[in-house]
């Protein structure tokens, strides 16, 4: 079935650092959804793009959905150890209501 | 109680045992779902109701059973289980407008099956 390729895969950066982590599609997508998982807990929706070249913001993360409408990226800026975590792409194809295509995840580590 | 709620939160079965998932949803939403986490995998859709009726069942295995009684309540029965059914199991809501839907998890069944 449909893909999404996320990198990187796994991330170590210093506390205070900027982060940036992408998703790509062969195909197009109408929405774009970025989700943090803590161990052992469910995803929470950090961020949802609806339409494409949108920016949207959401304290410290930023996040856009490609002009292409086939990519999307997510920034987390000035980075503090509570952003641990994974972080997963998803997204829906127009068509494809109740169904979400989700990235393999990147895994974050913040070093103090 | 507010967003998606699962319970238990850990569970531990044996093979021959049956239990249950629960999952509620407290958003007003009119589609649920069951996904099953395992490590190093991506997320993967089990079973999606709409409006309470299955639209989706994705080649689970019987021995998993899911009942959706009404909008705001979502069951998955276990018989059975194997080894390989140890995982984690997320129940998830979503409301359709114009086309497009914003799924919200809940924090999930951590399932051992020995």
């Amino acid at each position: 079935g449909q893909q999404l390729n996320q990198s990187p895969q796994s991330m170590f950066i210093q506390e205070g650092e900027d982060v940036s982590m992408n998703c790509t599609s062969s195909s197009i997508f109408n929405t774009w959804l970025w989700y943090k998982q803590d161990p052992g807990e469910g995803p929470v929706l950090l961020i949802a793009l609806y339409k494409a070249g949108e920016l949207t913001s959401n304290g410290r993360l930023t996040a856009q959905f490609g002009i292409t409408r086939k990519d999307s990226f997510l920034n987390i800026s000035a980075s503090i150890p509570s952003d641990v975590g994974i972080y997963f792409c998803a997204g829906q194809q127009f068509g494809s209501a109740r169904q979400l295509t989700f990235g393999s995840g990147t895994q974050l580590t913040v070093l103090p | 109680e507010t967003g998606v709620t699962q319970t238990p939160r850990h569970l531990v079965m044996g093979m021959t045992n049956k239990k249950s998932l629960k999952c509620e949803q407290h958003l007003g939403h009119n589609a649920m779902y069951w996904y099953k986490q395992s490590a190093k995998k991506p997320l993967e859709l089990m079973f999606v109701y709409n409006f309470k009726e299955q639209t989706e069942n994705n080649s689970v295995p019987s021995r998993f059973s899911p009942e959706c009684p009404n909008s705001s309540h979502l069951f998955l029965h276990l018989h059975t289980l194997q080894p390989e059914d140890s995982a984690l199991y997320l129940c998830a809501s979503s409301q359709l407008l114009a086309g497009v839907e914003t799924q919200y998890f809940g924090p999930g069944t951590r399932l051992l099956v020995l």
